[in-house]
């Protein structure tokens, strides 16, 4: 059990957008910044978005960060096929004294 | 460029012992945090262990608490993970991961560890 919630997955087609959520608590979400993360297989995860809502250098701009209370999430605009993998969200944890991940989204490009 | 390039990983025996290295470049080691993050075969990521800059202040996930020991060498920009009483649920790559905040930013290549009789 994951102590970030995201759907384990997620499907749209190419061109369009989509959304992933990603639920926490005060001791992590709700206190601290939210990180998300791109892991194609057999690949080690690449970051997407840090600090809630920074892109690094290379990140295209069809992918943004939003942060409300204990609740952040991930929208993809104009879907792309090489756009198919999975997503993790994640924050440290106050009380836990760690990082925190979520389950994974996996994203489908119909 | 930042590199983290992982070694250690391998086949082990329920119970037996193993050492990770991270070798850490492009970058000034000794003024960041840094991470241990596992994924088992299929399954999603997990935080293992955190460390940091100066190794005075270290926090590990329940699952490995007692058993695993992190550890770092800012004179040689490496890190460690040194893994005691394995099981089979140790089982996954182990990733090294720079510490940003309140997260990680770069991240190894991974190094797979396989717990099995």
């Amino acid at each position: 059990q994951s102590v970030l919630t995201q759907p384990p997955s997620a499907s749209a087609t190419p061109g369009q957008r989509v959304t992933i959520s990603c639920s926490g608590s005060t001791s992590n979400i709700g206190s601290n910044y939210v990180y998300w993360y791109q892991q194609l297989p057999g690949t080690a995860p690449k970051l997407l978005i840090y600090t809630n809502n920074q892109r690094p250098s290379g990140v295209p701009d069809r992918f943004s960060g939003s942060k409300s209370g204990t609740s952040a999430s991930l929208a993809i605009s104009g879907l792309r096929s090489e756009d198919e993998a999975d997503y993790y969200c994640a924050t440290w944890d106050d009380s836990l004294s760690g990082v925190v991940f979520g389950g994974g989204t996996k994203l489908t490009v119909l | 460029e930042v590199q983290l390039v992982e070694s250690g990983g391998g086949l082990v025996q329920p119970g037996g012992s193993l050492r990770l290295s991270c070798a850490a470049s492009g970058f000034t080691f000794s003024i960041y945090s840094m991470n241990w993050v596992r994924q088992a075969p299929g399954k999603g990521l997990e935080w293992v262990s955190h460390i940091s800059s100066s190794g005075s202040s270290i926090y590990y996930a329940d699952s490995v608490k007692g058993r695993f020991t992190i550890s770092r060498d800012n004179a040689k920009n490496s890190l460690y993970l040194q893994m005691s009483s394995l099981r089979a649920d140790d089982t996954a790559v182990y990733y090294c991961a720079r510490h940003l905040n309140s997260g990680t930013d770069y991240w190894g290549q991974g190094t797979l560890v396989t717990v099995s009789s």
